[in-house]
């Protein structure tokens, strides 16, 4: 079955620390996001991107960077981990045509950073 | 600007009540998606029900329900007869046509005890 794996689950890491969180998608999809989640502000989208090599920032970007050299893969990097980038972290992608299509999420991603 | 409003945090309600999830939403676009997910304890997110802002109708799956008013920006949940298993975070999401990207409330937590 096609599906979008995260890794690591979990994720425990110092500040200043550069930090990997790895997204894949089976379905071909073009759309694929980046959110995280905490607790009072639900989940903030940080990237996005419509396709192969292209990226766009989110609401809450700040200290986070993406990559799309493929369809299947949208790598979200924390290039110097800060403790405010504890969250647990979804990366998602969305059916075509992407206005009306349904969103699937990965597992999540919980990162600690001490 | 989007944004979506679900001014209940915590909701607690003994098995077999009837719950109602609001949330209100607001956006300048005159067409948009509509979505409800649910996060139960092992934290994925599910897909529940996406509405376009065209379908007025409320529906009905099972015990669940929704009531879409266009007038007073609101795309409210019911759950009938709750049950222990509907315990989880509940989260509404708009998204705009013209792209795919979805904002989300910031989540109600709803319990259900025996």
């Amino acid at each position: 079955d096609a599906e979008i794996t995260q890794s690591p689950r979990h994720k425990i890491t110092e500040t200043g620390r550069q930090v990997t969180l790895a997204c894949h998608q089976t379905w071909n999809h073009n759309n694929m996001f980046w959110y995280r989640q905490d607790l009072g502000h639900g989940l903030r989208l940080i990237h996005y991107s419509y396709g192969v090599h292209d990226t766009n920032k989110g609401e809450v970007s700040d200290g986070y960077s993406v990559s799309r050299s493929n369809t299947e893969d949208l790598p979200l990097t924390l290039e110097s981990a800060a403790s405010s980038q504890t969250s647990v972290y979804f990366c998602a992608s969305i059916t075509p045509p992407a206005p009306t299509g349904e969103l699937f999420f990965g597992e999540g991603s919980r990162l600690t950073v001490l | 600007a989007q944004k979506v409003t679900q001014a209940q945090t915590e909701i607690s309600v003994v098995e077999k009540e009837d719950v109602t999830l609001d949330c209100v939403y607001e956006t300048r676009d005159t067409t948009y998606y509509l979505f409800w997910y649910k996060q139960p304890p092992s934290g994925e997110l599910v897909f529940l029900i996406r509405r376009n802002s065209f379908d007025e109708q409320n529906e009905i799956s099972g015990r669940y329900s929704w009531n879409f008013q266009k007038s007073t920006s609101s795309f409210n949940f019911t759950i009938t007869a709750s049950q222990v298993v509907d315990s989880a975070v509940y989260f509404c999401a708009l998204k705009q046509t013209s792209g795919s990207r979805l904002t989300f409330g910031e989540g109600t937590q709803l319990t259900v005890n025996p």
